[in-house]
């Protein structure tokens, strides 16, 4: 089954780059998540990569996948205040409707 | 932008009570979910919903548990008789059926159970 896991908390400069990790241990997932989840509000999908991919980059956000060792990774550059939140990994596998996911990793950006 | 609203943003209730948590998806969407997440705790699945029926529940979704699409723009989650383990954050989301990737969540009912 899936079982996902994240370390909990990470502190950043402003305009420093930050990295969170996940790992996950179902191989047959197919995409992997970022969520963000800002204080008092919902989990908003960041970004997603499907896992025949090694890496996605979005504006500031990359993300990168090693299949092999199941970790999954999320780089922010130039991090700013906006920023600060929990960050949640997720997977789900085809056909599977469900979201397993990790328990988060808290950025606190410091200005 | 559209978003997924949820009702109420907090609910305290005593234990052995019934409650209802009210979602309202997006529009367009087809597939609807409730999640959890115990203080602490990852975020866990409890059950989807598609074409007025359950498509996929977990464990946790119990037969205390109950869901319901009673109109066409709220979708329900009734916990028939409360236990203090069923604090916790809910979630309600949403997506469209050609974009399984892209689950939008709504903010949560923070329920708390004395």
């Amino acid at each position: 089954g899936e079982d996902v896991e994240q370390s909990l908390f990470l502190s950043v400069r402003e305009g420093d780059s930050s990295v969170i990790n996940c790992t996950y241990t179902d191989s047959s997932s197919t995409y992997l998540y970022w969520y963000k989840q800002e204080p008092g509000a919902g989990l908003q999908l960041l970004t997603y990569i499907f896992s025949n991919m090694d890496m996605k980059q979005d504006q500031r956000l990359t993300v990168l996948l090693n299949k092999k060792d199941k970790h999954l990774s999320l780089r922010i550059a130039d991090t700013q205040t906006g920023d600060s939140a929990i960050y949640f990994c997720a997977e789900t596998l085809i056909g599977n409707n469900r979201l397993a996911f990790g328990k988060g990793n808290q950025v606190v950006v410091i200005p | 932008e559209p978003e997924v609203t949820q009702t109420p943003s907090h609910q305290v209730t005593q234990m052995g009570q019934e409650v209802i948590l009210r979602c309202v998806p997006i529009s367009n969407h087809l597939y609807f979910y409730w999640y959890r997440q115990i203080l602490g705790q990852k975020v866990e699945f409890l059950v989807s919903f598609y074409n007025n029926e359950i498509s996929e529940k977990s464990e946790i979704f119990d037969d205390q548990f109950s869901v319901e699409r009673p109109d066409g723009s709220n979708f329900t989650l009734k916990i028939r008789s409360t236990k203090l383990e069923d604090s916790a954050m809910y979630f309600c989301a949403s997506r469209v059926p050609d974009r399984v990737y892209e689950q939008y969540f709504g903010p949560g009912t923070r329920l708390t159970v004395t």
